[in-house]
Parts: C-alpha cells; sequence; structure tokens
C-alpha cells in the first residue's frame, strides 16, 4: 500500500497569517493515464470531511483561492495564503493512484 | 445540491452485521460510483472499497474483502454497506463519498456511528 506521511501533525498558526503543509508519499502518484491523483480534504471537528483540491492543484468548486496545492510525484503541499478562523481543523492527503486509496495521519490547524 | 444522507448510529455486538445506508439526492446515484470510507475514534481515514450502483460491481480493500459488501438500490437512490463479523476495533464512523472522478471524493455524507462492544 501507499504510505502517505504529513508534517507537521500540528500547526498552531496566527490568523491572517499563511501556512503549508507537507505530504510525501512511498511511491510516485502519477497514474498509468498520466495523471497524478493527489487530493487534500479539510474536516472541521464533528464534521465529514470536505474535498478542497484534487490532482495536486485543483481547487474544488466553492474553495477560496487562499487554499493552494503544488508538487509532483511524491512530494506535495498544501498552502493557506492568510488563515482564517474557519480553516481550522485536520488537514488529509489522499492518494487515488493505486488501490486501496490511501490517506495521510492528518495535520491539526489551530489559532495561536 | 448533491447531499448524501446516511443512517443512524448503530450499537452492534461482537461477531454481528450491520447494514448502512447512504441516499443521495440531486443527483442520480446510479451516474457516480460510490466508496465507503471509515474513521475510528481519533484516527485518520481508511478507505474500504467501493461500488457502482449501475453495475453492481464492486472493489474492496484487501483488509475488508472477507467481511464487506456494498449493494445499490438505483429506485430510491440508495446505496448500502454491510459489514460483518463485527470486533471492537470496528468501532468508528462510516462514511460514504461520491467518486467525482479525477481521483476524488466530492461530497461526503454526515457519518454514521458503528460501535461495537459486548
Amino acid at each position: 500500500d501507499v504510505v502517505m506521511t504529513q508534517t507537521p501533525l500540528s500547526s498552531p498558526v496566527t490568523l491572517g497569517q499563511p501556512a503549508s503543509i507537507s505530504c510525501k508519499s512511498s511511491q510516485s502518484l502519477v497514474h498509468s493515464d498520466g495523471n497524478t491523483f493527489l487530493n487534500w480534504l479539510h474536516q472541521r471537528p464533528g464534521q465529514p470531511p470536505r474535498l478542497l483540491i484534487y490532482e495536486v492543484s485543483n481547487r474544488f468548486s466553492g474553495v477560496p483561492d487562499r487554499f493552494s496545492g503544488s508538487g509532483a510525484g511524491t512530494d506535495f503541499t498544501l498552502k493557506i495564503s492568510r488563515v482564517e478562523a474557519e480553516d481550522v481543523g485536520v488537514y488529509f492527503c489522499m492518494q487515488a493512484a493505486q488501490f486501496p486509496w490511501t490517506f495521510g495521519q492528518g495535520t491539526k490547524v489551530e489559532i495561536k | 445540491q448533491v447531499q448524501l444522507v446516511q443512517s443512524g448510529t448503530e450499537v452492534e455486538k461482537p461477531g454481528a452485521s450491520v447494514t448502512v445506508s447512504c441516499k443521495a439526492s440531486g443527483y442520480t446515484v446510479s451516474d457516480y460510483f460510490m466508496h465507503w470510507v471509515r474513521q475510528a475514534p481519533g484516527q485518520s481515514l481508511e478507505w474500504m472499497g467501493w461500488i457502482n450502483p449501475k453495475s453492481g460491481a464492486t472493489h474492496f480493500a484487501q483488509k475488508f474483502q472477507a467481511r464487506v459488501s456494498m449493494t445499490g438500490d438505483t429506485s430510491i437512490n440508495t446505496a448500502y454497506m454491510e459489514l460483518s463479523s463485527l470486533r471492537s476495533d470496528d468501532t468508528a464512523v462510516y462514511y460514504c463519498a461520491r467518486d467525482g472522478g479525477s481521483g476524488s471524493l466530492d461530497f461526503w455524507g454526515q457519518g454514521t456511528l458503528v460501535i461495537v462492544s459486548s
């Protein structure tokens, strides 16, 4: 199985400041069709996850443009340009290049 | 708007089976694959498998292959996941999630808590 490793596991941030989360996969996430299937999800306490980013850098419908994704191969990053109060929660990376689909451990973002 | 509404909390004894339903609205369930993902308390997410509700084809994570089944009833726009031979470590919130294409899970149900306890 592809192991997804996120860092940091906890990220205290100041409102209005940037935040960055790294995700590394144990194998390349380039699918046989040439696409790279790496997603980012956000989960607020007591809520289901919601899709933020798909295929490394594509924002899902309704996701604010302060969220951006980048990376290639096995190294990926989620950036929040200016953290807002509603951004608290846990962020997960998820790979869909190979079955079984797998998730990172999660990074908890909280306000300082 | 797309919504996935799941059935309520279940409390089961070890060795029993549980079925979780996921009713879709805002789209036709047969048009998209449906995935199931679970989350044990305080843990990350674990992918269980998918179903093509139109054909009934399924693909499961090897870990669950012997104990899980996934079905769909297109007449009522609903997908189901059954997990058998329950153990205490199956205690988790179970989510259905729509396959949005491009390897994404674009809409999620609210989750169903399954508690396995003697």
